[in-house]
């Protein structure tokens, strides 16, 4: 069984900061896939970013990156000059046929 | 926009009653993804169906159906309803699998049991 934990279930920052949201996981399979997936008050999922597990190079997405440690089982993701736009719940997701998911962490953005 | 469409937004049903949640995957896709998502809870896999064939299920209950068509829109079908069944139901779509494809979602289907 696939398992996902995120460990904060509620952070806040203020607006230019930078905030680092953590994942963890767990997997028996050797080639599998980790997504930040960002669900603002529409209820609406959007895609933040994508990393492969072969692949060792940090993905990243404009403001946002992930740190990757594929031995420790972790996948943090880092949001850099935050803006009120990012106010939002975030789930990390693990995947190869099928997506599990963590519980999310709330994030708000202070003006 | 993700390209998937759902449909209905939203459901008010009674207890015992019997809904069908559509959805139409982007252009091109052949995978449907079937997610519930609780009250502040995160996202459960219910089922997945790949060019018309079931391909992954998950925690659906046996209340709980679903297919997918030729045209390779996809139906979710809920059956005797109860209230612990109110969630917000997704629908994604994927080109093939996940492996080397990106999962989009639809907005949710809202779907609240009186």
């Amino acid at each position: 069984a696939q398992t996902v934990t995120q460990s904060q279930p509620e952070m806040s920052v203020q607006e230019a900061e930078t905030v680092t949201l953590s994942c963890t996981y767990d997997t028996s399979e050797s080639n599998y896939y980790l997504f930040w997936y960002k669900q603002p008050p529409s209820r609406q999922m959007i895609l933040v970013i994508r990393q492969e597990a072969y692949k060792q190079q940090n993905a990243t997405e404009n403001r946002f990156s992930v740190n990757f440690q594929k031995a420790a089982k972790s996948f943090s993701l880092k949001i850099s000059d935050s803006q009120l736009g990012d106010t939002a719940m975030y789930f990390c997701a693990l995947g190869n046929e099928k997506l599990t998911f963590g519980t999310g962490t709330r994030l708000t953005i202070i003006p | 926009d993700s390209g998937v469409t759902q449909t209905p937004k939203h459901l008010i049903t009674a207890t015992g009653q019997r809904v069908t949640l559509r959805c139409s995957p982007r252009s091109g896709d052949l995978s449907v993804y079937w997610y519930q998502q609780s009250l502040d809870q995160g996202l459960q896999f219910l089922i997945q169906y790949y060019n018309g064939e079931e391909r992954a299920k998950g925690n659906i209950l046996e209340r709980f159906s679903a297919q997918q068509f030729p045209d390779l829109h996809s139906e979710l079908n809920l059956s005797s309803l109860e209230l612990g069944d109110s969630a917000l139901y997704f629908c994604a779509s994927s080109e093939q699998g996940i492996s080397g494809n990106t999962i989009y979602f639809g907005e949710g289907s809202w779907l609240t049991v009186v």
